[in-house]
């Protein structure tokens, strides 16, 4: 069982609209979790990095919450752009920083 | 910084032919990691070098893989025999400690 589930499996909005895409981890011990957005054809990249003592951290139009307590993060998108359409991944970090496990990913389509 | 740089971009061959993928990762970054991607599994970790040293392999998945790391500025992934399994998208990654992943575009294999 993977150790990094993330929900919905995909998602469809309108341009302009708001979303939130779920990330639950049983990763332990845990040292961070980050979101990583994944454009067709290219790499992921990262957008924020949520350790155990943050609760919300934003970049731009992005505001990722974290609860470690229920394991649970979140990434909420804001007034949705087309060039947000993408995967996003979901990434939680254990004691070793490179010991990394990776969600399947979200994937996220915005029509005008 | 011109980022994780991979190549080919694209390789397509036949079946039971030797495909060797390329990666440079970004100056200064001591640790470097491959990935294979599939829409059914998502990003899978084959291997990671810390210092150019095989930190882990227990991702690569049979002997037909091996990777190789000669300098802190080139690493390969070979694939010999190549079947059409093996037929996934490869990215290469960098980073230092405690720092996000930074991934190139990627090679996209086809094994007919």
């Amino acid at each position: 069982k993977n150790q990094v589930e993330q929900s919905p499996q995909s998602l469809i909005i309108l341009e302009g609209k708001n979303c939130t895409l779920q990330c639950n981890y049983t990763v332990s011990p845990f040292s961070n979790l980050r979101w990583y957005k994944q454009d067709t054809g290219r790499g992921p990249v990262s957008l924020t990095i949520m350790t155990f003592s943050e609760n919300t951290k934003s970049n731009g139009r992005y505001t990722a919450t974290l609860d470690a307590d229920t394991k649970q993060s979140s990434l909420h998108i804001t007034a949705s752009q087309l060039s947000d359409s993408a995967s996003y991944i979901c990434v939680v970090s254990a004691s070793s920083y490179n010991d990394m496990r990776f969600g399947a990913g979200t994937r996220l389509t915005v029509k005008p | 910084d011109a980022g994780v740089i991979q190549s080919p971009r694209h390789e397509v061959t036949e079946m039971g032919q030797e495909v060797t993928l390329r990666c440079k990762p970004i100056s200064g970054h001591n640790s470097l990691f491959w990935y294979r991607q599939t829409m059914m599994r998502g990003l899978e970790l084959l291997i990671y070098f810390n210092n150019n040293v095989p930190i882990d392999d227990s991702g690569m998945p049979e002997d037909r893989f091996s990777a190789k790391m000669p300098n802190a500025s080139f690493s390969t992934l070979k694939i010999q025999p190549s079947e059409p399994r093996d037929s996934a998208v490869y990215f290469c990654a960098s980073n230092r400690a405690n720092s996000p992943l930074h991934f190139g575009n990627g090679t996209r294999l086809t094994v007919t």
